[in-house]
This record gives structure tokens, C-alpha cells and sequence, in this order.
């Protein structure tokens, strides 16, 4: 069981570029999350999706766009990258309350 | 969105208890009182989690004040692997979490 992968682990990005972040798990779980952490901070929510065809908006979504493509995967997409979404990215997911976190992406946008 | 309250940081040393304190005096009724921690460049790990009685599993323990406003996490005999940010999450509906800054743990040899 691999349970949450995540690819790219780093990518650097020009200001205006787009890319589609990743993540697949085989953990058989409905609910799928992607957060997002500044240096010092906690994580943020970006959007969610509580079953296979259903996504909505968390906490921070503005320049974020999502797909669950299906029950094993959720990606994250930038259109446009600005350097604020310089970030480390997680994707989780979840049954019942306790999540299950993806080793991250790590964003850089110049 | 109930908020919980942690020091920013805490200092132990290796082989002794630590007890991680958390305000949560807006806790409602159906929240439920969550642990996550995060190791140096790695995702969250779930660490424990309860609503209102006392919580053991093989991590930690969880203790609940009577009232709900505050709970304290107990991890019995602290290791150099628990160095790492906890934080205390109160758990939204669809089971989204909000997190907070969290208490950096740091463990003395």
C-alpha cells in the first residue's frame, strides 16, 4: 500500500506558467483534500472533495482549480502562477475525522 | 469556525512525560477535539483524537477537561522522533480541518 502519493516532490515555476500538482491514493477513501503551507504556518485548506464527481472551495482557493477524476485521484491545478503561491502543497485523505497526508509538493514560482 | 489556542513552543527531555496544552473555549457540542503532528518535511500525522472522555492509544493519551475548553495531550515518554509541531484541531463539518500554528516540540538528549 503506497496509501497518498503526490509527484512532482519540487517544481519551479516562472510567474504566468501553469502546472497540475498530482495525487492518487489506494486507501479507498471518499473524501480528498489539498492544503497548502507557508513557512511558520500551519496548513490551509484550498478545496475539498467529499466523493468521487463532488469538489468545493476551502479556506484559500482564488488561482486554484481541481479535478477528481476519480475515486483514486485528485489534482490541483495553477492556471496562471503568481510567486504568492510559492508553497509546500499536501494532498490528503480521509475516513470518518482522521486524514491520511501525502509527503507534499514543493512549489517555487519566480 | 471554533479556534484552539497552543503555546508556540515547549522543551522536554528524551524518556520524560510531556504534556502539550490547547484552549478551546468555543468548542460546540458536536466538535470533536483532534492531535495531528508534523515531523520536519513531512506531511501531518494523525495522532490521536476525542470528544469527550479520556483517550488512550499507542502514541499518546488524550485528556479532556470536564467543561471541553481545554484538553492536554500526553505523550509518556517523550523520544527524539516526537520532536515535531502538534497541533490541536477541532474538526469543522466535512471533516475539514483548520489548523493553527501549533507547538514546536523540542526533545533534549
Amino acid at each position: 500500500n503506497a496509501g497518498v502519493t503526490q509527484t512532482p516532490k519540487f517544481q519551479v515555476l516562472k510567474t504566468g506558467q501553469s502546472m497540475t500538482l498530482q495525487c492518487a491514493q489506494d486507501m479507498n477513501h471518499n473524501s480528498m483534500y489539498w492544503y497548502r503551507q507557508d513557512p511558520g504556518m500551519g496548513l490551509r485548506l484550498i478545496y475539498y472533495s467529499a466523493s468521487e464527481g463532488t469538489t468545493d472551495k476551502g479556506e484559500v482557493p482564488n488561482g486554484y482549480n481541481v479535478s477528481r477524476l476519480n475515486k483514486r485521484e485528485f489534482s490541483l491545478r495553477l492556471e496562471s502562477a503568481a510567486p504568492s503561491q510559492t508553497s509546500v502543497y499536501f494532498c490528503a485523505t480521509s475516513i470518518y475525522t482522521e486524514q491520511f497526508f501525502g509527503p507534499g509538493t514543493r512549489l517555487t514560482v519566480l | 469556525d471554533a479556534k484552539t489556542t497552543q503555546p508556540n513552543s515547549m522543551e522536554s527531555n528524551e524518556e520524560e512525560p510531556v504534556h502539550l496544552p490547547c484552549n478551546h473555549s468555543t468548542i460546540s457540542g458536536t466538535d470533536y477535539i483532534h492531535w495531528y503532528r508534523q515531523l520536519p518535511s513531512q506531511g501531518p500525522e494523525y495522532v490521536i483524537h476525542g470528544l469527550t472522555s479520556n483517550v488512550n492509544n499507542r502514541m499518546a493519551s488524550l485528556a479532556i477537561a470536564e467543561d471541553r475548553k481545554s484538553s492536554t495531550l500526553i505523550l509518556h515518554r517523550a523520544t527524539l522522533r516526537d520532536a515535531a509541531v502538534y497541533y490541536c484541531i477541532l474538526i469543522t463539518s466535512y471533516g475539514k480541518l483548520t489548523f493553527g500554528q501549533g507547538t514546536i516540540l523540542t526533545v533534549h538528549p
